[in-house]
């Protein structure tokens, strides 16, 4: 069974603040990390794909680091907007082809 | 154009019948996926076709059956339903396995 963790569950932060999340990860037979936004009553929404250890992605004010060797990735907002608001899940990928997705964090921002 | 649609996207049916969900995709990808969304808002991969052939199939009970008339459609039949088969059910696909993948915007199945 591959355990994929995120941390943490749910987060709630005021508009303009700056904030992280945590997703871990096995650090063996690894492939790719995937992160997704995932906003109520919609679809998952792929954010990055990450293979390399040491990647790092921007979009917009959204970036994201990978650390293949120690099984983690960060995923940062920066000045954070109420449309951002949504539930971020990472899932692992690794030879078995399947995706296997964390939890997720859910993130709420308020005026 | 809806890159990933699924249909129906409620499905409320009584415990004992079969019903069926279809997916599509018009983005020429190889891959399809039918995920289960738990009751702990957990997504869950069932089955995965890569070009019409089954590459995943994980441990789901066997009333399950993903059928691929061809590689931009896999459609997920589900017999004798139980209250248990209650959840959200998600289609995707990605260009290979392991790539990003585009997901519709579900089916919320309610069994009675």
């Amino acid at each position: 069974i591959l355990n994929v963790e995120q941390s943490p569950q749910s987060l709630h932060v005021q508009e303009g603040d700056s904030t992280n999340f945590t997703c871990s990860f096995p650090s063996s037979n690894f492939y790719a990390l995937h992160w997704y936004r995932w906003e109520t009553a919609k679809s998952p929404e792929a954010l990055f794909v990450m293979t390399l250890n040491g990647d790092e992605k921007k979009k917009g004010r959204i970036s994201a680091t990978l650390n293949t060797k120690e099984g983690y990735s960060y995923l940062y907002i920066k000045g954070s907007q109420p449309e951002d608001s949504a539930t971020y899940l990472c899932a692992f990928t690794g030879t078995a082809s399947k995706l296997t997705f964390g939890t997720g964090t859910r993130l709420q921002v308020t005026l | 154009d809806t890159a990933v649609s699924q249909t129906p996207k409620y499905l409320v049916t009584q415990m004992g019948n079969d019903k069926s969900i279809k997916c599509e995709q018009n983005l020429g990808h190889d891959t399809m996926y039918w995920y289960k969304q738990d009751s702990k808002k957990f997504l869950k991969i069932m089955f995965s076709y890569n070009n019409k052939e089954l590459i995943i199939n994980e441990t789901v009970p066997n009333r399950f059956s993903p059928k691929s008339p061809d590689k931009a459609h896999l459609n997920l039949h589900i017999n004798s339903l139980e209250l248990g088969d209650s959840a959200v059910y998600f289609c995707a696909s990605s260009q290979r396995d392991r790539n990003i993948q585009y997901f519709g915007a579900g089916t919320r199945l309610s069994v009675l």
